[in-house]
C-alpha cells in the first residue's frame, strides 16, 4: 500500500526567507504526485501536481524519484503564504488520492 | 474553478440516529466523488469512491452498511451515517473529480458531525 509521509506538523519562516515543506512516499508503481493547500477557513484546493511541472504562486516541487520525495519549495516566503500543505499521491492511472498528515506553514513578519 | 458544495456544513445528531450529508457539483458534472473522514489535527482519510449509477467502493476497514452513499446523478452524492456513535464524530469531506480539468479533484469545504 502506498504511503505519504510529512514529517513537519508546522514549519514557521520569517517573510522573505526560503520554504521547503518536506514530502516522503512510498510506492512500488509509478505515482502522480500532488501538493494541496488549505487557507485559513477555507476548503482543499490543489496548488500543483508533479506532471503539470509548473511554477504556482511562486512554489515549484520536485519528483526525485531515487529518493522518493516530492519537497515543495519557494524562495521567498510571504505572508499569504501561511496555510496547511497537504502532499498526496495518486497511483499511475488511477485517481484515489493518499494524503500526508499535512504541514502547517506559518511566515512571520 | 468548478465548485462543490456540502449541505450541511454542521449537524449534532444524537446517537443511534442517522445524519445524510449531500455533495454537489454546482457547474459541471461529476461521474466519481469521494468521500474523506477528517480527524482533528490529522489527514484526511479515503473512505469510498462514489461512482454514477453503480454501487460505491469501499476503503478497507469502512463499513459499506453504515455509510450508506448514493450517487443518484452527476450533480449529487450522499453519504448516509447510520445508527451514528460518538466515535462516528468527524468532519467529512467530499470531492468531486471534473474530467474536463484533467481529472482534477475539486472540494467541498466539509461537514462536521457531532454525535451526543
Amino acid at each position: 500500500a502506498q504511503r505519504v509521509t510529512q514529517p513537519e506538523k508546522l514549519l514557521s519562516v520569517f517573510k522573505g526567507a526560503p520554504v521547503e515543506l518536506k514530502c516522503n512516499y512510498s510506492y512500488s508503481g509509478s505515482p502522480e504526485l500532488f501538493w494541496y493547500v488549505q487557507y485559513s477557513r477555507q476548503r482543499l484546493q490543489l496548488l500543483l501536481r508533479h506532471i503539470s511541472r509548473e511554477s504556482i504562486k511562486g512554489f515549484t516541487a520536485d519528483l526525485n524519484k531515487g529518493e522518493t520525495s516530492f519537497h515543495l519549495k519557494k524562495p521567498f516566503a510571504q505572508e499569504e503564504d501561511s496555510a496547511m500543505y497537504y502532499c498526496a499521491l495518486s497511483p499511475g492511472g488511477g485517481n484515489k488520492l493518499t494524503f500526508g498528515t499535512g504541514t502547517q506553514l506559518k511566515v512571520e513578519l | 474553478g468548478a465548485v462543490v458544495s456540502q449541505h450541511p456544513s454542521w449537524v449534532i445528531c444524537k446517537s443511534g440516529t442517522s445524519v445524510k450529508i449531500e455533495c454537489r457539483s454546482l457547474d459541471f458534472q461529476a461521474t466519481t466523488m469521494f468521500w474523506y473522514r477528517q480527524f482533528p489535527k490529522q489527514s484526511l482519510m479515503l473512505m469510498a469512491t462514489s461512482n454514477e449509477g453503480s454501487k460505491a467502493t469501499y476503503e478497507q476497514g469502512v463499513e459499506k452498511d453504515k455509510f450508506l452513499i448514493n450517487h443518484a446523478s452527476l450533480t449529487l452524492s450522499t453519504l448516509t451515517v447510520t445508527s451514528a456513535h460518538p466515535e462516528d464524530s468527524s468532519f467529512y469531506i467530499c470531492s468531486a473529480l471534473a474530467g474536463a480539468s484533467n481529472n482534477e479533484q475539486f472540494f467541498g469545504p466539509g461537514t462536521r458531525l457531532t454525535v451526543l
